[in-house]
């Protein structure tokens, strides 16, 4: 299994620009996350998914969209880069079912760079 | 609304002592969940340890220890003989019962440092 796995590792974009960032996971999981993390403020949820179909806001969603058509692939979508989204981007996956189990598995993250 | 707070922003200790990791949350769920989470200078988020609020027992495994005490409202970890490895930023987390799969809040990290 390839676990959780995002593309692209890097990116920049100027202002204004959009662009996609990539998560897909093999291990079935229902759950999917979005998390930024910045310095000195840990990592904070954007956007959460429960199943295919089913999307919600997290922390600080404003500037991203998402949806979920496949259990598979949860994509982030940058509508219009600002600067204020320079960030590294962790997207996590986890089983829903058994509570015992559901622990997220995260991606190695996508640098993204808004000029 | 949940918090997670981890004063202690970088932390610098010499190869084979032990350090001692702060974490202080606050929620006012009954039930919830707290980690740990390692994130090595190769920048992927490792899962440490997960504890619900129900079991307040310690855990061990190897060089690792945490402490979790709900009258305190903390839930800290300690590394003993520290290595060279184990140099990395350390996230705590809180989640409630049923988001821990898809909503979780971290601290803002402690990075450690260990010197050979």
């Amino acid at each position: 299994n390839a676990g959780v796995t995002q593309t692209p590792k890097f990116q920049v974009l100027k202002t204004g620009q959009s662009m996609t960032l990539q998560c897909a996971q093999d291990m079935n999981h229902e759950y999917m996350s979005w998390y930024r993390q910045d310095p000195g403020m840990g990592l904070r949820l954007i956007h959460y998914s429960v199943g295919a179909g089913i999307t919600d806001q997290g922390e600080v969603p404003n500037g991203y969209n998402v949806s979920r058509s496949t259990t598979e692939d949860f994509p982030l979508r940058l509508l219009s880069a600002a600067p204020s989204q320079t960030s590294v981007y962790f997207c996590a996956s986890s089983y829903s079912g058994d509570l015992a189990k559901n622990i997220q598995y995260f991606g190695a993250g996508t640098r993204l760079s808004v000029l | 609304a949940q918090k997670v707070t981890q004063a202690q922003t970088e932390i610098s200790v010499v190869e084979k002592e032990d350090v001692t990791l702060d974490c202080v949350y606050e929620t006012r769920d009954t039930t919830y969940y707290l980690f740990w989470y390692k994130q090595p200078p190769s920048g992927e988020l490792v899962f440490l340890i997960r504890r619900n609020s129900f079991d307040e027992q310690n855990e061990i495994s190897g060089r690792y220890s945490w402490n979790f005490q709900k009258s305190t409202s903390s839930f800290n970890f300690t590394i003993t003989a520290s290595q060279v490895v184990d140099s990395a930023v350390y996230f705590c987390a809180l989640s409630d019962l049923y988001s821990s799969a898809s909503k979780i809040i971290f601290g803002s990290g402690t990075r450690l440092s260990i010197r050979p």
